[in-house]
């Protein structure tokens, strides 16, 4: 199994509070990126990584930053948590895009109040 | 713009029956396609992957999947059901010759399997 590590795996919070979610990889994959999966809508991409300091948004990044200051962390933001965003987050990463497989992290289940 | 649909949320099938999991995609270039599976309270696996070589691609666990060019269609195909096989399927495209490897998934199928 592809190393990829998800921090917290649970959380609970508040409507308004931050909350930030961690990716840890020790594959030094280039590529990394972040879905929130959904019932009736699968995997939607949030954002995604290509490289340190390389982000881009995906088709649902609103109300989402991240930030990737080393290769192995990928770090997901909410500024101020709403119930809309409970959801399952999972990261991902691959070497080098393109048609190469993802590894899918385990996910962490958030639950905003 | 790119789209992925799953037709039918849910599937039933009996042990050792055909397993059929059906995806139509919509793509204003040549697509690249993948099949992921997902267990419970895990995070998903590729199963198999078509990127503009053969059409008919075979993957892990005994199942395969064809690419049809006409149809826009790469539905998901196993002969035979084993119980292991319950899971949540899901179907993903990604642009070509794009290289940022963003993935356009569909809903879901989730597979029951029955003794």
């Amino acid at each position: 199994d592809a190393g990829i590590t998800q921090s917290p795996r649970h959380k609970v919070t508040e409507t308004g509070t931050p909350v930030t979610l961690r990716c840890h990889q020790t594959e030094n994959h280039r590529y990394m990126y972040w879905y929130r999966q959904d019932p009736g809508h699968g995997l939607r991409l949030i954002h995604y990584s290509y490289g340190v300091k390389d982000t881009d948004k995906g088709e649902v990044s609103d109300g989402y930053s991240v930030s990737r200051s080393k290769t192995e962390d990928f770090l997901l933001t909410l500024e101020s948590a709403t119930s809309s965003q409970t959801s399952v987050y999972f990261c991902a990463i691959s070497q080098s895009g393109s048609t190469d497989t993802q590894y899918f992290g385990p996910g962490t289940r958030l639950t905003v109040l | 713009a790119q789209s992925v649909t799953q037709l039918g949320s849910h599937v039933s099938v009996s042990e050792g029956a055909l397993v059929l999991l059906r995806c139509n995609y919509s793509s204003s270039v040549p697509p690249y396609l993948f099949w992921y599976v997902q267990y419970p309270n895990q995070g998903l696996q590729l199963l198999l992957k078509y990127t503009s070589a053969a059409t008919l691609v075979k993957g892990i666990n005994g199942f395969e999947a064809e690419f049809k060019k006409s149809e826009t269609s790469f539905h998901l195909t196993k002969p035979s059901a084993h119980m292991s096989d319950a899971a949540e399927y899901f179907c993903a495209v990604s642009e070509a010759p794009s290289n940022t490897g963003k993935l356009i998934f569909g809903q879901g199928t989730t597979l029951q399997v029955k003794p």
